[in-house]
């Protein structure tokens, strides 16, 4: 299997619920990055956690990492209908030499939030 | 301060034409990533450059796609011969430093249909 893949696959709730949604990894990493794109669009930044951060949040996100389990968690708390979305996780992976930030993404966890 | 632009935003092409794909960075960037997402997929890293200079394009297939990135104007991304396993949508992102603990800013993307 690949470098970063997130779990569910997709995921449906109703308007003020939490919203998790996780992805692992395979190797040592630099660096993971949460981006959400809408459908057709491009992808917006959300979140970069560090190797050496366990939890980050911004706003109404929470993301969290266990680099022993090769793990990463977002919560989106008290979902709006907005945040209808696909989410990715992208992992900056360790090769040894320099790095050049280049990113693999898993396949998305698809999130829709019912008004 | 405008983000990434990307142009066109929509290309169709017919079967053994070529595709050129154009990529304006931010201000003030001069790393350029390029990755392709097809249908119901996360991104997969194409090609990483800077001002005249292909850094990594390991990710790029060998045979009819190039990519360039020169002292003036935007980079592109060029597809010769293009075939139908080529649609997807293509997505630039941008960094200041090009190095790892770095947010990329990605385009709008382009999506490209070979008929």
């Amino acid at each position: 299997s690949q470098q970063g893949e997130e779990d569910p696959q997709a995921l449906s709730i109703q308007e003020g619920e939490n919203a998790t949604m996780n992805c692992s990894y395979k190797t040592s990493i630099n660096n993971l990055q949460w981006y959400r794109q809408n459908s057709g669009r491009g992808l917006v930044h959300l979140i970069l956690i560090r190797s050496n951060e366990r939890e980050k949040h911004s706003g109404r996100l929470r993301v969290t990492l266990d680099t022993s389990k090769k793990s990463s968690s977002l919560l989106i708390t008290a979902s709006r209908a907005a945040d209808t979305a696909s989410y990715f996780c992208a992992t900056d992976p360790q090769t040894g030499g320099t790095s050049y930030g280049k990113l693999t993404f898993g396949q998305g966890t698809i999130l829709t939030v019912h008004p | 301060n405008a983000g990434v632009m990307q142009n066109p935003r929509h290309l169709v092409r017919r079967r053994g034409q070529e595709a050129r794909l154009r990529c304006s960075p931010m201000k003030g960037h001069s790393h350029v990533y390029w990755y392709r997402q097809l249908p119901e997929e996360g991104l997969k890293f194409m090609v990483y450059l800077q001002k005249e200079n292909i850094i990594d394009e390991s990710g790029m297939p060998k045979e009819r796609f190039s990519a360039e990135f020169p002292k003036e104007g935007p980079s592109i991304l060029r597809i010769q011969q293009v075939v139908r396993g080529d649609s997807a949508a293509y997505f630039c992102a941008s960094s200041p430093w090009g190095g790892r603990q770095e947010t990329q800013y990605f385009g709008p993307g382009t999506r490209l249909l070979v008929l």
